[in-house]
């Protein structure tokens, strides 16, 4: 299985909403709602911030939305904080026990 | 929740090696566990799961045959044994709690580094 298409970085001033979107295909992203998304910051320990496409895991500010249409998944941060300068990277199973993840896409606030 | 890799280090080509992670603050044999890695500038790889009772495995498709993962649920730890390291196995080493009926891991470790070099 392919790794999921993301585009290397994003950027937004504070307070501003930034969209980073994952590509798939229809045989991962456009046939399961099991996308999930993932922020690294350096030197601590990855985070899971979006899951199920829409769903925030407690904890998780209301800041950060997902959505999916077709192939194509999308993370929305709004209200753009400095702590949110970080790699997203986002996910899908992709069936067959399967899991691919995309290259990451690097927000500068 | 805490995970906490260990094992890493710097490796000679196509010598074995042994990853453990050490868990707590969950139930841990209540919980599907996996491994996963990220070679330098590259996105995570997912590396294996693990049932909660350790009977059912699942690898990645370029994992197969050198790769296995292994639990112990009276020491709330999984394992990695990697045989026959090569140079593309460089990377970070997480271990994650899986969640596999939405498809995906809601909690990581900080990861142990595994660089592969004569």
């Amino acid at each position: 299985q392919s790794a999921l298409t993301q585009p290397p970085s994003a950027s937004g001033s504070p307070g501003q909403s930034v969209t980073v979107s994952c590509t798939g295909t229809r045989s991962d992203i456009g046939a399961y709602n099991f996308v999930s998304w993932y922020q690294f910051h350096p030197g601590t320990v990855p985070k899971l911030i979006i899951y199920e496409v829409t769903k925030r895991p407690s904890g998780v500010p209301d800041r950060f939305s997902g959505s999916k249409s077709g192939n194509t998944a999308s993370l929305t941060v709004s209200g753009l904080q400095a702590d949110d300068e970080a790699d997203y990277y986002c996910s899908s199973f992709a069936g067959n026990n399967n899991f691919i993840f995309g290259p990451g896409t690097k927000v500068t606030v | 929740v805490q995970l906490v890799e260990s094992g890493g280090g710097l490796v000679l080509p196509g010598v074995p090696l042994r990853l453990s992670c050490a868990a707590s603050g969950f139930t841990f044999r209540f919980y599907w566990m996996a491994w996963l890695r990220q070679a330098p500038g590259k996105g995570p790889e997912w590396v294996a799961n693990i049932k909660q009772d350790g009977s059912e495995t699942f690898y990645g498709a370029s994992m197969k045959g050198r790769f296995i993962i292994s639990r112990d649920n009276a020491k709330s730890s999984i394992y990695l044994q990697v045989n026959s390291l090569r140079d593309e196995d460089t990377a970070i080493y997480y271990c994650a709690r899986a969640q596999l009926a939405g498809g995906y891991f809601d909690y990581w470790g900080l990861g142990t580094q595994v660089t592969v070099s004569s």
